[in-house]
């Protein structure tokens, strides 16, 4: 596609369950980057990769959450035990490389209940 | 590690005034700096950017201003439209540093009244 798509675009899911969100980022783009956004909040950084290894996870909150990306393009951003406090947009973005602009996909809102 | 501050975090005016939003950074390595538009319910959209090596950059309405010794950049807007009306975020990195990703400001939501 053109742009960045991350499925699905809502997410409703019950506490202590199990999530994956996708991320499908533009064809050729190395980077990827996994954020996170509350309400009123700027995004928030939680995992980024260059290729098919994280190259920093230093945002991710807990052991909870975890994201692959095993082949260089799509990635899955997995919470394990969601909590109502994961509730939010989790939005993806890529680059070219490290460093050039960023595009971002519309994101998936998370709603733990 | 980075910290962005941005001001203000609501401004309201009259189209066809201009607009002027304000941020910080505090690692002065970092070396570039985009910024954002976000509109409801959607991702956020890249509308300008500026390196590190110029101290300003324009594009139509939009331009961007850098002090690197102050370490502290702005987003102007002139003419404002109703359609500029949005939530725009402020974002800085280290390219080539240890931290590959942005930090963003907590943005400013711009309403522009017809």
């Amino acid at each position: 596609g053109a742009g960045v798509s991350q499925t699905p675009s809502n997410k409703v899911t019950e506490k202590g369950k199990y999530v994956e969100l996708r991320c499908d980022p533009i064809s050729g783009h190395t980077a990827l980057y996994w954020y996170r956004q509350s309400l009123g909040q700027g995004p928030e950084f939680l995992i980024y990769f260059q290729g098919t290894g994280a190259a920093d996870d230093s945002g991710l909150p807990n052991d909870r959450f975890f994201a692959v990306r095993p082949e260089g393009s799509v990635s899955t951003l997995k919470i394990q035990r969601t909590e109502r406090g994961d509730s939010a947009v989790y939005l993806c973005a890529s680059s070219f490389e490290e460093g050039t602009e960023a595009f971002f996909g519309q994101g998936t809102r998370l709603t733990v209940v | 590690g980075e910290n962005v501050e941005q001001h203000p975090s609501t401004l309201s005016v009259q189209e066809g005034d201009s607009a002027v939003i304000k941020c910080t950074y505090s690692d002065s390595a970092s070396n570039y700096f985009p910024w954002y538009k976000q509109e409801l319910g959607k991702g956020p959209q890249l509308i300008i950017d500026i390196r590190s090596n110029v101290g300003e950059k324009k594009d139509q309405r939009i331009a961007v201003t850098l002090n690197k010794t102050a370490k502290h950049f702005s987003l102007h807007i002139t003419e404002t439209q109703p359609e500029d009306s949005a939530v725009y975020f402020c974002a800085a990195l280290n390219y080539g540093g240890s931290q590959g990703n942005l930090i963003f400001g907590k943005g400013t939501k711009l309403s522009v009244k017809p």
